[in-house]
Formats: C-alpha cells, structure tokens, sequence
C-alpha cells in the first residue's frame, strides 16, 4: 500500500520551453502532496507544499511563477516548470501524505537542453 | 524542527547488522523521529518512525534513547541491496506544521 506514481519518469526538453510533471497516489487519498527537488551529490530539497483544492505553499527561495502546482484532486499534483532553462535541470520527486507519514514517488529526471 | 547529526558514511559486512546513530540533542517532546532512505536515482523509501518507545517492522527497529537525543536504526542482517542513503529526521505533526527537511543522512555501503 501507499503508491505513489510520477510521470514522466524523464525527460528532455529545449530552453524556454514549459514541462508538465505528475504525481499520482494510486491507492490511497491525499489532502497533502510535496515537491522536492534534488541536485546531483546533494540532498532532498523542500520546494512547496500541495493542498488538494488551495494554492500551494513555497519555501523560501522558490519562485511559484516558475514553479507552478495545481493539486485539483485527491490522488493527483501536477508541477509545471514554465520557461525552463538548464539551471532547471534536476530529480524532482514529489510524496504524498497518508495519514501521517510521507510516501515518495520514485522521481522525474528533467534535463533542459 | 530539531536539527539532526548523523555519521556522513558507514560500511557494513553483508549478513551483519547495520547499526545507524542519530544526534537530535535538541529535540522537542511532540516531535517523531522518522527515518528514509533513498537508493541511487530512486525517491526516498519510509523505513520507520518513533516518538518514545523502541519500534520493530519488517524492514528494521528503531531505537531511542530514554532521554529521547539520539535514536539508532538497526538493519538485523544487511544484504547488498540495503546499500542506500539513510536520512533521520525529527518533526512535528503535520497538524502542527511539520515538514519532512532532510540533511545530508548517512550513505551506508555493504560490502559482500
């Protein structure tokens, strides 16, 4: 129990182009998602926090005009990296909460061309 | 959230135990220690969780100490597949605004 899927699971994409990523939990509900983002040799990053039906809360640092969340059901958020460049490129990975522990999805490499 | 200190790496022979130490001197008492790990290119893995008591699951137990500043994770017979990241963190409920912030962890290698 407690899957959660993302989608792609990479991708390729040109400077100044936009990327839509998914993060689904397949079998459980979530009212709460996170986004991380992870540099090569580094740790996780927190970079916002997802409720199901209100906007996402950012972390400092993180600009939500770049960084765009949308949690419009209870087992999907989407993030959409709009205008990519490639400082851009990285491992997102988002979780899902349930009840009160985190499960992660197993990551999106987005490499910016 | 209280701050953790873990060992940047550790190696440990295949079949034995695996004995990870975590610092969290500054720990509140509504706070849990959780317990992840992350194999190479993959998301992070939930292993366990504690508040006070010692806890056991199918993957490994959980050890804190009574004064609640350090716990140990225990992996009772490690295999080359438990080679991995392993991130301790302490935090509230969510209910209370806690968040998941993850440090550097500790990158154990098991060796054959």
């Amino acid at each position: 129990g407690a899957v959660v899927s993302q989608h792609p699971s990479w991708v390729i994409c040109k400077s100044g182009t936009s990327v839509k990523i998914e993060c689904r939990s397949l079998d459980f509900q979530a009212t709460t998602m996170f986004w991380y983002r992870q540099f090569p040799k580094q740790s996780l990053m927190l970079m916002a926090t997802s409720n199901e039906g209100s906007k996402a809360t950012y972390e400092q640092g993180v600009e939500k005009d770049k960084f765009l969340i949308n949690h419009a059901s209870l087992t999907l958020s989407t993030l959409t990296v709009t205008s990519a460049h490639p400082e851009d490129s990285s491992f997102y990975i988002c979780s899902a909460r349930f009840p009160d522990t985190q499960y992660f999805g197993p990551g999106t490499r987005l490499t910016v061309l | 959230d209280a701050k953790t200190t873990q060992p940047p790496s550790m190696d440990c022979a295949e079949g034995r135990a695996a004995n990870l130490p975590c610092n969290h001197s500054t720990i509140s008492g509504n706070e849990y220690v959780y317990w992840y790990r992350q194999i190479h290119s993959q998301g992070p893995q939930y292993i366990i969780h504690g508040l006070k008591n010692n806890e056991t699951n199918e993957m490994a137990s959980l050890i804190i100490t009574e004064d609640r500043k350090s716990s140990t994770l225990i992996l009772p017979h490690a295999t080359l597949r438990d080679t991995a990241v392993y991130y301790c963190i302490v935090r509230v409920a969510y209910n209370q605004g806690g968040k998941l912030i993850f440090g550097q962890g500790t990158e154990l290698s098991v060796k054959p």
